[in-house]
């Protein structure tokens, strides 16, 4: 089966503009999950959508961020405007059930965001 | 709330010797550990995860961890590291309230000399 799809790989933004990344997930998982790894930190959590519903965004920055996932399948991430800080590696997870221990996580190559 | 800890940014080890990476968690409860890595330019892969029972736990690519209970640590280990092990590893528990959610450490990063 195909992989978790992240495009772009790399983006390079200005402050202040907006960018939008998207992921694919594996066909047939209900779980999508975004998670960031900021320049040298931990991998942190954002949110956890079930079908086209978020069950959690407790993750979420703030409300430059925006997800959304149309129709249950693709999702997008918004950041508009960018910051600074929002630089680091977006990772998009899916999985078919929603305890990831027993159904397991297939994670995407990452989006390398630089905001200059 | 649960935490992991990694306690060195980067590993180095010679081709042919044995690795560790260290990990250590804060859970209360039964914890669920993940080690997960990323080879450049390449996704998150899992590697093993411990949920019950033995804890010696075997993975992809010849990598194992054990899960001490007494010392709260899972360790990676290898008895024979290969240059293709260079990546950067990251340990993981699976949080007990939102169990779809994963909290990572911060990555350590290995190097396997040739």
């Amino acid at each position: 089966e195909a992989g978790v799809t992240q495009f772009p790989s790399h983006s390079v933004i200005e402050k202040g503009q907006t960018v939008t990344l998207r992921c694919d997930p594996i066909s047939g998982h209900d779980n999508l999950y975004w998670y960031r790894r900021v320049m040298g930190k931990e991998i942190k959590f954002l949110l956890h959508f079930v079908k086209e519903s978020k069950q959690d965004e407790s993750g979420m920055p703030n409300n430059r961020f925006l997800a959304e996932r149309t129709g249950g399948t693709y999702s997008t991430l918004k950041v508009q405007p960018a910051e600074l800080e929002d630089s680091g590696v977006y990772f998009c997870a899916s999985s078919r059930g929603g305890r990831g221990e027993n159904y397991g996580y297939t994670f995407g190559s990452g989006t390398r965001l630089t905001v200059v | 709330a649960q935490s992991v800890a990694q306690p060195e940014d980067q590993v180095n080890v010679a081709e042919g010797n044995p690795l560790t990476v260290k990990c250590t968690y804060s859970v209360s409860g039964n914890p669920y550990l993940f080690w997960y890595v990323q080879y450049p330019n390449r996704g998150l892969q899992f590697l093993l995860k411990y949920i019950t029972g033995d804890n010696l736990v075997k993975g992809s690519y010849g990598f194992e961890a054990e899960f001490n209970k007494s010392q709260t640590s899972f360790h990676l280990k290898k008895p024979s590291a290969l240059v293709s092990d260079s990546a950067l590893y990251f340990c993981a528990v699976r949080d007990l309230v939102k169990s779809y959610q994963l909290t990572f450490g911060k990555g350590t990063k290995l190097s396997v000399i040739p």
